[in-house]
């Protein structure tokens, strides 16, 4: 079955830092992956997709990921923190164990940035 | 401009009294989803539609009940909410399955007393 590890319940960085997410993934063939993000009280916002084109994806916000095969992984990465990252991070992935109908979600990264 | 709207935001009611909780849409997607979030968790999956066909995922509990009475509207409705129904209850849509992106509503959360 499919499913999502992401390394880390929470995260803590400094403002204008590296951010680094890890998600590690598990599926049959190669699927399709996503990273969103939640604000206090708020749905989930798409940060980012990939769909079997370009394995660096860059989304909105400055933040990036890498599809790697070889690793089961798609982290994600912003050089640069900035306070209004603070929400939690969920990375997702859809495979063909669910027929590609639906998502399977990590229990999610907190990210902290401190000033 | 609003895609996914979610009514209301924060519902309270009593134990084992019936609730119902609404989702609309303006993107006319063919798929909706429910999900349920308790605090700190990940989203579960509860039921997705692709227009009026329904999929039910195997550990919904019975006291969860959908209905989609047209391609914009889906409805969530808690039978007897126990106290660990309490909950965020986020709505979702895409265009279809595969690589579509998901869509979310801002959620309606869920007090049991």
């Amino acid at each position: 079955a499919q499913s999502v590890t992401q390394l880390g319940s929470h995260v803590s960085v400094s403002e204008g830092a590296l951010v680094l997410l890890r998600c590690n993934y598990s599926s049959s063939v190669p699927p399709y992956l996503f990273w969103y993000v939640q604000y206090p009280n708020q749905g989930l916002q798409l940060l980012l997709k990939y769909t079997s084109a370009a394995t660096l994806v860059k989304g909105i916000n400055g933040f990036e990921a890498e599809f790697k095969k070889s690793e089961t992984s798609f982290h994600l990465t912003k050089p640069s923190a900035h306070m209004s990252d603070a929400a939690e991070y969920f990375c997702a992935v859809r495979g063909l164990d669910s027929g590609y109908s639906t998502l399977t979600f990590g229990k999610g990264t907190m990210l902290l940035v401190s000033p | 401009d609003a895609m996914v709207i979610q009514n209301p935001r924060y519902q309270v009611t009593q134990f084992g009294k019936p609730v119902t909780l609404s989702c609309s849409q303006t993107l006319n997607h063919n798929v909706m989803y429910w999900y349920q979030q308790k605090s700190s968790q990940a989203p579960k999956l509860l039921f997705h539609y692709y227009d009026k066909d329904f999929n039910n995922e195997a550990d919904t509990p019975d006291n969860f009940q959908s209905r989609r009475p047209n391609t914009s509207f889906c409805f969530l409705d808690i039978r007897s909410p126990g106290l660990g129904d309490a909950a965020m209850y986020l709505c979702a849509t895409s265009r279809d399955y595969g690589e579509e992106t998901q869509y979310f509503g801002p959620g309606t959360r869920l007090l049991v007393l």
